[in-house]
């Protein structure tokens, strides 16, 4: 099954700065991969997703990229403001092709003003 | 998001007793989760359906027992709750293979 690890656990930015989370995989036929975003007391809800077909997606300030060959696959968001602070969550089929997903361990994000 | 709750929202319970958390999907989604979430291990998936009367395990079953008679609803009972099932419950839907999964608002349940 897939393993599905997440870092950092905890990241601090200035406002309008750049922030980075980077997940890695461990099945290489893994094909779908999601970004979550949780705000304090709230329910997770899917930002972006990205499938193996492509090697990145944008929607605003916020990317996804993939590296396939080592099996890691990143969130950036850009110019980042204070509704940015929330704890986001990657995943990964379980199995190939499956519906259920393994999620990383969580990053919460602080944006500082 | 109001197309997916959960009841109750909070929840005590004693060491022992049997729970029921309640999941209610008004969108007709094949697939609906129940996950459960604990500081330090993210989501974890505790059952999965794929539709009316399908359910399969996933991470972390034990101790949890689900049913699906109806494409909305996907009841998630502890049969002899625990202090180690402390924790918020999310369902989830998705209308396809791959695609989006919504979560309900959760449920606090602390067993005592």
């Amino acid at each position: 099954g897939e393993n599905v690890e997440q870092h950092p656990s905890t990241l601090s930015v200035q406002e309008g700065d750049s922030a980075v989370i980077k997940c890695t995989y461990s099945d290489s036929a893994s094909n779908y991969f999601p970004w979550y975003k949780q705000e304090l007391g709230k329910r997770p809800q899917l930002i972006i997703d990205i499938r193996s077909n492509v090697g990145e997606k944008k929607d605003q300030r916020i990317a996804v990229t993939l590296n396939k060959t080592a099996k890691h696959f990143s969130l950036h968001i850009t110019e980042t403001q204070p509704e940015d602070s929330a704890v986001y969550f990657c995943a990964a089929p379980r199995i190939q092709g499956a519906q259920k997903l393994v999620f990383g361990q969580g990053t919460r994000l602080t944006i500082n003003p | 998001d109001a197309g997916i709750t959960q009841s109750p929202r909070y929840k005590i319970t004693e060491t022992g007793r049997q729970v029921t958390l309640m999941c209610h999907q008004t969108w007709s989604h094949s697939y609906m989760f129940w996950y459960r979430q604990d500081l330090g291990h993210g989501l974890r998936l505790i059952y999965y359906s794929a539709a009316a009367d399908i359910t399969d395990k996933g991470e972390v079953p034990d101790g949890y027992v689900v049913s699906r008679s109806k494409t909305e609803n996907f009841p998630l009972t502890l049969e002899s709750a625990t202090r180690s099932q402390t924790s918020v419950y999310f369902c989830a839907s998705s209308s396809g293979h791959l695609n989006e999964q919504f979560f309900g608002p959760g449920t606090r349940l602390t067993v005592l």
